[in-house]
């Protein structure tokens, strides 16, 4: 079955340092990927998403490209702030019925 | 946005609980998941057009309903102390679209 694997945490980083957060997925035919955030107490916000292979989604910042021939999706961003700090899941869908979701990574930024 | 009621709800071992959704404007189709402390969310089932459309490997006793309004309910009988968990509903634009958007979520503690 489908399946999300993302590298376990916490990724603790100082502020301003390079962020890379590990995501490769299984899936049978071409799923659909996407980040979420949560921030303490909070629920699930998009992060940003590739519909096809060699799609880049970005926002705020952060980047992902959609890697059909290692199956990965790695999440990075250039330089953090401390707002960062929150759980990051990588996860995907496929003819639109459930995400499947990663464990998470939590980061976590330092001033 | 996705609104979700109540925040948060204490229960107990053996009782029955109701939780709420109201999906964005213009969605029609809705998820539920729970996410247990530090987990990824697992899917429980989606609706669409009042119909369920999927589920996930949860048993019987979690059951919902769509509204001609796309509002939604999800209801938990006989609670154990494993229900435990954050509750989010996600909502999206029709059948087989895959980007869902998550609500602030309701905490569920079963003593």
């Amino acid at each position: 079955g489908n399946s999300v694997t993302q590298m376990e945490g916490p990724v603790t980083l100082s502020e301003e340092a390079f962020l890379t957060i590990n995501c490769t997925y299984t899936a049978t035919g071409y799923p659909s990927l996407f980040w979420y955030v949560q921030y303490p107490g909070e629920g699930l916000q998009l992060l940003l998403k590739a519909t096809k292979a060699d799609d880049k989604g970005s926002n705020k910042g952060f980047e992902a490209t959609y890697r059909k021939e290692t199956t990965s999706f790695h999440l990075e961003k250039g330089s953090v702030q401390v707002s960062d700090s929150a759980v990051y899941f990588c996860a995907l869908n496929q003819a639109g019925t459930a995400l499947i979701f990663g464990k998470g990574t939590t980061l976590s930024v330092s001033s | 946005g996705v609104t979700q009621s109540p925040t948060h709800l204490i229960k107990t071992r053996g009782q029955q609980v109701t939780l709420r959704c109201s999906s964005q404007s213009g969605h029609n189709t809705v998820s539920w998941y729970q996410q247990a402390l530090g987990q990824g969310p697992q899917f429980i089932f989606q609706y669409y057009r009042e119909e369920e459309n999927g589920r996930g490997n949860f048993p019987p006793r979690f059951s919902g309903l769509q509204f001609p309004n796309d509002s939604s309910e999800l209801n938990v009988n006989a609670l154990e102390l494993d229900d435990s968990a954050l509750y989010l509903c996600a909502s999206s634009s029709g059948h087989l679209q895959e980007t869902q958007y998550f609500g602030p979520g309701t905490r569920l503690l079963v003593l």
